[in-house]
C-alpha cells in the first residue's frame, strides 16, 4: 500500500530536549517536505526535499533542521524545542517533473512544555 | 506566506443539500488541488485542476478554476454525514525552484448534519 509514515504520532516533550520525527514514504518519490498546522494559519511549509541530500527552507523553518540521506526518509528534527513549536506536523510526499497530488502521513502532534 | 483564502470559514448543511467552498490565490499557478482532512488526521487529496482547465468533475466533486480572478469553488453535491470534514485549497506554483511546492489556504469547515 502506498502511504506516508511518520513516527511518532504523539509527542510530549520539554524545552530544550532534543527531538527527531521521522518520515518515511514507499513510494519512490522525489519531492518530500513538512509542514506545520496550527490554528487560523492552515499548514505552512518548514522544510522541503528535491531528492537524496538536496534540501531547503520552506516558509517557516526557524528552529528546525531536515536531512535527506536515503530517498524514502526525511526526518524533522528540532535540536532545542521550545513551546512555539507545539502544533501538528505533517510529512508529505510526491512525484516532481508534473502536476501531481501529494501523499500525506497521520501527522505528528507535539507538545512542548 | 498563505497563498489561498478560502470561503467560509464554517460551513453548516443538512445532509443531502450541496456544499460549495471557494478559494482565491494570489500568483500564477500550474495547478491547484483540493485535500480533505478529517480531525486532526492527515490530509487527503480529492482532485487536481490544471491552470489550462476550466472545470473538472470526481464522483460527488466538482472543481472550477477561473485563472483570470485567481479562484476556484469545489462543490459537494448531495452531502452525506461522512463528508464532514475540513477542506483546504492548495496551489502549486508555476515552476522555478518552488515546483512540487504547495501552498494551503487556511480551510472550510464543513459540517453536514444527518
Amino acid at each position: 500500500e502506498a502511504q506516508v509514515t511518520q513516527n511518532p504520532r504523539y509527542l510530549i516533550t520539554v524545552t530544550g530536549k532534543k527531538l527527531t520525527v521521522t518520515c518515511s514514504q514507499n513510494m519512490n518519490h522525489e519531492y518530500m517536505s513538512w509542514y506545520r498546522q496550527d490554528p487560523g494559519l492552515g499548514l505552512r511549509q518548514i522544510y522541503y526535499s528535491m531528492n537524496v541530500e538536496v534540501t531547503d527552507k520552506g516558509d517557516v523553518p526557524e528552529g528546525y533542521k531536515v536531512s535527506r540521506k536515503e530517498k524514502r526518509n526525511f526526518p524533522l528534527i528540532l535540536e532545542s524545542p521550545s513551546p512555539n513549536q507545539t502544533s501538528l506536523y505533517f510529512c508529505a510526499s510526491s512525484f516532481l517533473g508534473g502536476p501531481t497530488e501529494a501523499f500525506f502521513g497521520q501527522g505528528t502532534r507535539l507538545t512542548v512544555v | 506566506s498563505q497563498q489561498g483564502e478560502e470561503d467560509p470559514q464554517a460551513l453548516s448543511i443538512q445532509e443531502g443539500e450541496n456544499a460549495t467552498m471557494n478559494c482565491s490565490y494570489k500568483t500564477s499557478i500550474n495547478n491547484l488541488q483540493w485535500y480533505r482532512q478529517n480531525s486532526g488526521r492527515g490530509l487527503v487529496h480529492l482532485i487536481l485542476i490544471r491552470s489550462n482547465e476550466r472545470e473538472k468533475h470526481s464522483g460527488r466533486l466538482r472543481v472550477t478554476l477561473d485563472t483570470s480572478k485567481k479562484s476556484s469553488s469545489l462543490l459537494i453535491t448531495a452531502s452525506r454525514a461522512a463528508d464532514t470534514a475540513s477542506y483546504f485549497c492548495a496551489t502549486a506554483n508555476a515552476g522555478g525552484t518552488s515546483y512540487g511546492k504547495l501552498t494551503f489556504g487556511q480551510g472550510t469547515i464543513l459540517t453536514v448534519h444527518p
